[in-house]
């Protein structure tokens, strides 16, 4: 199957400061990515869909302005979370659209 | 898109084959049925989808029922490693649709 990437695996971070992760789809050029938090013993919970050269499309309840969402090209979409507080402390998982979606390993954030 | 259905949790014998079960009964016709599975602290593994028809790969088959209203997932020969939160999801094609994962079946495969 297709590979996702998600970069950092894990990353710690103090209270106020802004993280980002980049998410890429190594062999196949992605239109829509996916961007989906876990919190522990949870399901996955869509955050927002990222579409190539637009703006991309938040799920209600997600503040576009704290997680800040870039898809500038086609195997590459970035999540940046912004003045992170502890509870953004979470699992981060993106996915990229082939004929099938396929998912990154994750990002554990932990914010201090 | 239309809910799913499944059980929270099941046992299974190492080596021997697992069936997962999924309602769908508010399926619509342009619907496929998805399956993935999330290994612990993981991102989710794709595994097999159809539409009506049963489907089978190199990891699982999938078998549909005829009125779309149910499905069910084997895994042939469960191993250790088949230990994982298994997701049935039904989602209309297409390139902007998006995938709802519900709670699964924490299929736990024993020695």
């Amino acid at each position: 199957g297709a590979v996702v990437s998600q970069h950092p695996s894990w990353v710690i971070c103090k209270s106020g400061t802004s993280v980002k992760i980049e998410c890429r789809s190594l062999d196949f050029q992605a239109t829509t990515m996916f961007w989906y938090r876990q919190f522990p013993k949870q399901s996955l919970m869509l955050m927002a869909t990222s579409n190539e050269g637009s703006k991309a499309t938040y799920e209600q309840g997600v503040e576009k302005d704290k997680f800040l969402i870039n898809h500038a090209s086609l195997t590459l979409s970035t999540l940046t979370v912004t003045s992170a507080h502890p509870e953004d402390s979470s699992f981060y998982i993106c996915s990229a659209r082939d004929r099938v979606d396929f998912f990154g390993p994750g990002t554990r954030l932990t914010v201090l | 898109d239309a809910k799913t259905t499944q059980p929270p949790s099941m046992d299974c014998a190492e080596g021997r084959a697992a069936n997962l079960p999924c309602n769908h009964s508010t399926i619509s016709g342009n619907e496929y049925v998805y399956w993935y599975r999330q290994i612990h602290s993981q991102g989710p593994q794709y595994i097999i989808h159809g539409l009506k028809n049963n489907e089978t790969n190199e990891m699982a088959s999938l078998i549909i029922t005829e009125d779309r209203k149910s499905s069910t997932l084997i895994l042939p020969h469960a191993t250790l490693r088949d230990t994982a939160v298994y997701y049935c999801i039904v989602r209309v094609g297409g390139a902007t649709n998006k995938l709802i994962f519900g709670t699964g079946t924490l299929l736990a495969v024993q020695p």
